[in-house]
């Protein structure tokens, strides 16, 4: 089955340490995103890259880095610089024809800082 | 910059009642739009979408029609079902190179009882 893997479902994480959450994609996307939700509010973007070692910062990427050395994978750095990392982290793909393709998303990771 | 704005939830609903969720949008451009849906503890799944204006998008009963003269995408269902619960998510991307970085609102949240 073609799909979007994201894991650990749960992840739990001290104050002050880096934690990387991985994303695998076997829809032979070009196209792949991070997404950001917190109660109450919709989704933000942190990054996207459009293809292959490249990727551009979304709406709030300041404490969250990433890598794009396979197609099919888009893992994501929180650092201890971001300063309020709680959240949903949700992965999505897309085909990366059009800037108005479907995008399809992973289960999701809930990231707690304790 | 583009925005998207939803009417704020919960909506609360008896099983086989009727369904709007509100939808307008504000964008540079001609945008395509999207809803998604979210079930707890899931990502997101594409529920409709239209790319230009007057398409109605369509899907397990839902519709919605993009509206430029209002600039809206209003999501209806003639008749709900308990297993519609959920977050729904008005969303619009610009045509703007090959990633298709999606504006999200802030979801609504439906919950139909027996």
């Amino acid at each position: 089955d073609g799909g979007i893997t994201q894991s650990p479902k749960y992840l739990f994480r001290k104050e002050g340490q880096n934690v990387t959450l991985s994303c695998e994609q076997n829809l032979n996307h070009d196209a792949m995103y991070w997404y950001r939700q917190d109660p109450g509010q919709g989704l933000r973007l942190i990054y996207y890259s459009q293809i292959v070692n490249d990727f551009q910062k979304g709406d709030i990427a300041e404490g969250y880095s990433v890598s794009r050395e396979k197609k099919e994978s888009f893992p994501l750095t929180v650092t201890s610089a971001q300063k309020n990392p709680t959240a949903f982290y949700l992965c999505a793909s897309s085909m990366g024809r059009t800037g108005t393709d479907t995008q399809y998303f992973g289960p999701g990771t809930r990231l707690t800082v304790l | 910059g583009n925005s998207v704005t939803q009417m704020e939830g919960p909506v609360t609903l008896s099983e086989e009642a009727f369904l709007t969720i509100n939808c307008t949008y504000t964008a540079t451009g001609y945008p395509s739009l999207f809803w998604y849906v979210q079930y707890p503890g899931e990502g997101l799944q594409l529920l409709l979408k239209a790319t230009k204006a007057d398409d109605k998008g369509s899907n397990k009963g839902f519709e919605a029609t993009y509206r430029k003269e209002t600039t809206s995408f209003h999501l209806e269902k003639g008749s709900v079902q308990v297993s519609d619960s959920a977050v729904y998510f008005c969303a619009l991307s610009l045509n703007t190179g090959t990633a298709s970085k999606l504006t999200f609102g802030t979801g609504t949240r439906l919950q139909v009882t027996l």
